[in-house]
């Protein structure tokens, strides 16, 4: 299986900051990667697909970056209804397979 | 709008079987894989299984294969998930989500969307 590893596993910020997340597979995906956010007792939404194109509907300040093993998210401007978590999953391999999630709290 | 409805959780004792449901509306469920999704409370997220459109090919994770049976009934839209001899590290949110893709450069790219709102699984005596 091909393991996603996220950094950092938490962070603190205030609105309006610049925040990045990374992900890392063991193995080369290409740019099958997505990212998801969920917020508390909710199901998770998809933000981010094959590395860099946004969903439809998803703010602009989300973007996505990188090929291979090393991906990023970025929120360039965040906002109240940031404050969530989020995760990373690649879809290469038939079993498809999550980061531990990165927790995004107010500061 | 497109949505997907779990039920049949509930409170299981060790050893036991429960059989989840996901009810899908506003698309016609043969025409997706379709995938179950497991979430311990407060932990992160462990892909379970998947079976394609006519419901032909199913795969399982390691963790429950030869205990689950993942199956769909296309005509009643729902997608279904037996869990047998379960155990108490099955205890999870049980999420159903669709198999949904864009073609990009002439590849498909696939990833969870939509998910259904989760039904909690407890394994205990």
């Amino acid at each position: 299986d091909i393991q996603m590893t996220q950094s950092p596993s938490s962070l603190s910020a205030s609105v309006g900051d610049r925040v990045t997340i990374t992900c890392r597979a063991s193995h080369s995906i290409s740019s099958y990667l997505n990212w998801y956010q969920q917020k508390p007792g909710k199901a998770p939404k998809v933000l981010i697909y094959a590395a860099s194109s946004l969903q439809s509907g998803v703010p602009s300040r989300f973007s996505g970056s990188g090929y291979g093993t090393d991906f990023t998210l970025t929120i360039t401007s965040l906002q109240p209804e940031d404050f969530a978590t989020y995760y990373c999953q690649q879809s290469y391999t038939t079993l498809w397979t999550f980061g531990q999630g990165t927790k995004v709290e107010i500061k | 709008e497109v949505q997907l409805v779990e039920s049949g959780g509930g409170l299981v004792q060790p050893g036991g079987s429960l059989r989840l449901s996901c009810a899908a509306s506003q698309f016609t469920l043969s025409d997706y894989w379709m995938h179950w999704v497991r979430q311990t409370p407060g932990k992160g997220l462990v892909w379970v299984s998947r079976i394609n459109g006519d419901g032909t090919v199913r795969t399982y994770a390691d963790s429950v294969k030869g205990r689950f049976t993942i199956s769909r009934d296309n005509a009643k839209n729902t997608l279904y998930l037996q869990m047998n001899s379960l155990r108490a590290e099955d205890t999870a949110f049980y999420y159903c989500a669709r198999e949904s893709h864009q073609l990009l450069s002439g590849l498909s790219y696939n990833y969870f969307d939509p998910w259904g709102q989760g039904t909690l699984v407890t394994v205990s005596s």
